[in-house]
């Protein structure tokens, strides 16, 4: 059964770094996923696609501090250079057999 | 630019129905599956249905299926969502997305809305 599994909360300080992390099942290994961030009060965003070799597509407009990496059945997204406005909500998110699957989604702080 | 725009979204009582809208520009409407998501109060992301550009192939979550229809009109790029016999647990934000299944195929969905709110209660 295809599963995406994330850590509920995750914090860094402002400046720093951060890579949230993002499980698939096993037997999905080779599943891309994308990544989407929900800031307070406000509609999803896309941010980017990762697929297993790690190679990326990035949404319009995203910075270069949102970087994307792949290891097995994970999928990592990492942001540099930490700012107040990245304090949200990070979904990942794939696809299989005419369904669509989301994360439960990682509540970001920024300290 | 790339919009969407949802509409509709009402307090309903059980058992009753709803049609959501979501106007699209700023790109060719006809050429993208369309999706739509939706959000419970305090919960995470759920899909809930998508469409294909022209072949309108449709996909639905297990949890609507039966209940929900999504359709589209090309010629007023403009997505739909028919809610049916409504429950308390398809009280949600409602979100529409570029991108979606078209048939056998995924394309990613890039571009949100801003949502609109159904809310099921007596």
């Amino acid at each position: 059964q295809l599963v995406l599994t994330q850590s509920p909360s995750a914090s860094a300080s402002l400046g720093a770094s951060v890579k949230l992390a993002c499980t698939l099942s096993s037997g999905h290994i080779t599943n891309a996923i994308a990544w989407h961030q929900q800031q307070p009060e406000k509609g999803p965003r896309y941010l980017m696609k990762i697929n297993l070799d790690g190679s990326q597509i990035k949404g319009d407009g995203i910075p270069d501090r949102f970087s994307g990496s792949s290891s097995g059945t994970e999928r990592y997204l990492t942001i540099s250079s930490l700012q107040s406005d990245d304090e949200a909500d990070y979904y990942c998110q794939t696809w299989d057999s005419g369904i669509v699957l989301f994360g439960g989604g990682t509540k970001l702080t920024v300290l | 630019e790339v919009q969407l725009l949802e509409s509709g979204g009402l307090l309903v009582q059980p058992g009753g129905s709803l049609r959501l809208s979501c106007a699209a520009s700023g790109f060719t409407f006809s050429r993208f599956a369309m999706t739509w998501v939706r959000q419970a109060p305090g919960k995470g992301l759920q899909w809930v249905s998508s469409i294909g550009g022209s072949s309108g192939s449709t996909n639905y979550a297990d949890s609507v299926k039966g209940r929900f229809t999504i359709s589209r009109d090309n010629s007023k790029n403009t997505l739909f969502l028919e809610m049916s016999s409504l429950r308390a647990d398809d009280t949600a934000i409602y979100y529409c997305a570029k991108g979606g299944w078209d048939r056998n195929y995924y394309y990613l969905m890039d571009v949100w809305g801003q949502g609109t709110t159904v809310t099921v209660s007596s």
